[in-house]
């Protein structure tokens, strides 16, 4: 499968902890995003990187939420500290930033549940 | 500030009826992208189309077809003779030009009845 994988799938965690979301774009690709996704709601951007640098945070995302792509490939999303606020679909997508498609290849999602 | 209103939250449907999904969207851009996703209950948003506001043909893909009226800021999506595989929300989306960065709007769900 050469899409965009996200893992985990699901995570269901107690208010306070910590979850990390992990991201592996399609291998050429070298544009990655973060998409917030509620019940009801279309995605809404959290950050994107072109290789490892992060070009663009959202205001919606707080001191507790940290992503970073090391080596430009795979991401991490972390959120530190959860609330209930948090439940949500954390989606990921790729480009290539040459191609000038405009599309960008989506993930199915790593759905978080805050108890 | 940029916006996508998507006013049909569902519509529902019997097959092989058409359908149109509206799309008015806010932009102080000269330069943008509208855009189509499909999220079918797998979750996974797949594109359907990207439109440039220089471009306002209106375009066909098999049952597929979208209306881009720039006087009105509306990009609407129309299937013709749907499908129950149709069945899924669609989001439109708006982009400026010198980003690939999304605003989708609250989507509108399909539902296709055989």
């Amino acid at each position: 499968d050469t899409g965009v994988s996200q893992d985990p799938r699901h995570k269901i965690t107690k208010r306070g902890q910590n979850v990390t979301f992990r991201c592996d774009p399609i291998s050429e690709h070298n544009r990655l995003y973060w998409y917030r996704q509620t019940l009801g709601q279309g995605p809404e951007f959290l950050t994107y990187f072109q290789n490892e640098a992060q070009l663009e945070k959202s205001r919606l995302l707080s001191d507790r939420f940290s992503a970073e792509r090391p080596k430009g490939s795979f991401s991490t999303l972390e959120i530190q500290r959860t609330e209930q606020g948090d439940s949500a679909m954390y989606l990921c997508a790729s480009s290539h930033l040459d191609r000038n498609t405009g599309e960008l290849f989506f993930g199915e999602g790593s759905r978080l549940t805050v108890l | 500030a940029q916006k996508v209103t998507q006013a049909q939250t569902e519509i529902s449907v019997v097959e092989k009826e058409d359908v149109t999904l509206d799309c008015v969207y806010e932009t102080r851009d000269t330069t943008y992208y509208l855009f189509w996703y499909k999220q079918p209950p797998s979750g996974e948003l797949v594109f359907l189309i990207r439109r440039n506001s220089f471009d306002e043909q209106n375009e066909i893909s098999g049952r597929y077809s979208w209306n881009f009226q720039k006087s009105t800021s509306s990009f609407n999506f129309t299937i013709t003779a749907s499908q129950v595989v149709d069945s899924a929300v669609y989001f439109c989306a708006l982009s400026s030009y010198n980003t690939d960065k999304l605003i989708f709007g609250t989507g509108t769900r399909l539902q296709v009845f055989p």
